[in-house]
């Protein structure tokens, strides 16, 4: 399907295990993005992504992994999951045309108990 | 990081025309979004304008920015149900960096 898809939709985890969320593009768009969406705070940058083999910290990084060995994949590690990362998590893309226009997955509510 | 910032809620009745502002405090912004979340769904794109620009329509949409005020503002001409939803702008200098505001949650009332 193209588009961007994220896995797993839902996800409960406990405090102290290490969690990925995928996400994964077929438009070839060179930037990625994770943001995460709390109550109060809209949505805020985690980590974004250039291009492959290349990331770069965003707002709120703290605890949060990220790599992107190829072009279309973008996964996100929490290394070890805390309840304050209990989030619901969006992946976006965008390519290099002018309006930088995101296109946002479904995203990936995780709960951490 | 910047600072962008909305009301929380707006209630309208079927048929009037909606107005969702937003305010933010970066004056190099290059691009201003306005997204709509509907619930249990990504962002979606509705429109964007330029920070040389002081307006945009598209059909049903108006986007008013006052740059020396750092005030946007999203117009939606004869509201309709299906238009509920949650609003967010969202400004970005670079392209790398994008900040949002909480978001408006607009319901519109039958």
């Amino acid at each position: 399907d193209a588009g961007i898809t994220q896995s797993p939709r839902y996800k409960i985890t406990e405090t102290g295990r290490q969690v990925t969320l995928m996400c994964h593009q077929t438009w070839s768009h060179s930037y990625m993005f994770w943001y995460r969406q709390d109550l109060g705070h809209g949505l805020r940058l985690i980590y974004y992504s250039a291009a492959a083999d290349i990331t770069d910290k965003g707002e709120v990084s703290d605890g949060y992994v990220v790599s992107r060995s190829k072009t279309e994949n973008f996964p996100l590690t929490l290394e070890s999951a805390t309840r304050s990362q209990t989030s619901v998590y969006f992946c976006a893309s965008r390519g290099t045309d002018g309006s930088y226009e995101q296109y946002f997955g479904p995203g990936t509510r995780l709960t951490v108990t | 990081g910047e600072d962008v910032e909305q009301s929380l809620f707006l209630s309208v009745r079927e048929g009037d025309s909606s107005v969702i502002n937003c305010t933010y405090t970066d004056s190099s912004s290059t691009y201003l979004y306005w997204y709509k979340q509907e619930p249990g769904a990504g962002l979606q794109l509705l429109t964007y304008i330029f920070s040389n620009m002081d307006m945009k329509q598209d059909q049903r949409l108006t986007v008013l920015l006052n740059k020396k005020d750092k005030h946007l503002s999203l117009r939606i001409a004869d509201t309709q149900t299906g238009d509920s939803a949650i609003y967010f702008c969202a400004e970005s200098n670079t392209g790398n960096q994008f900040y949002f505001g909480t978001g408006t949650s607009l319901t519109v009332i039958p």
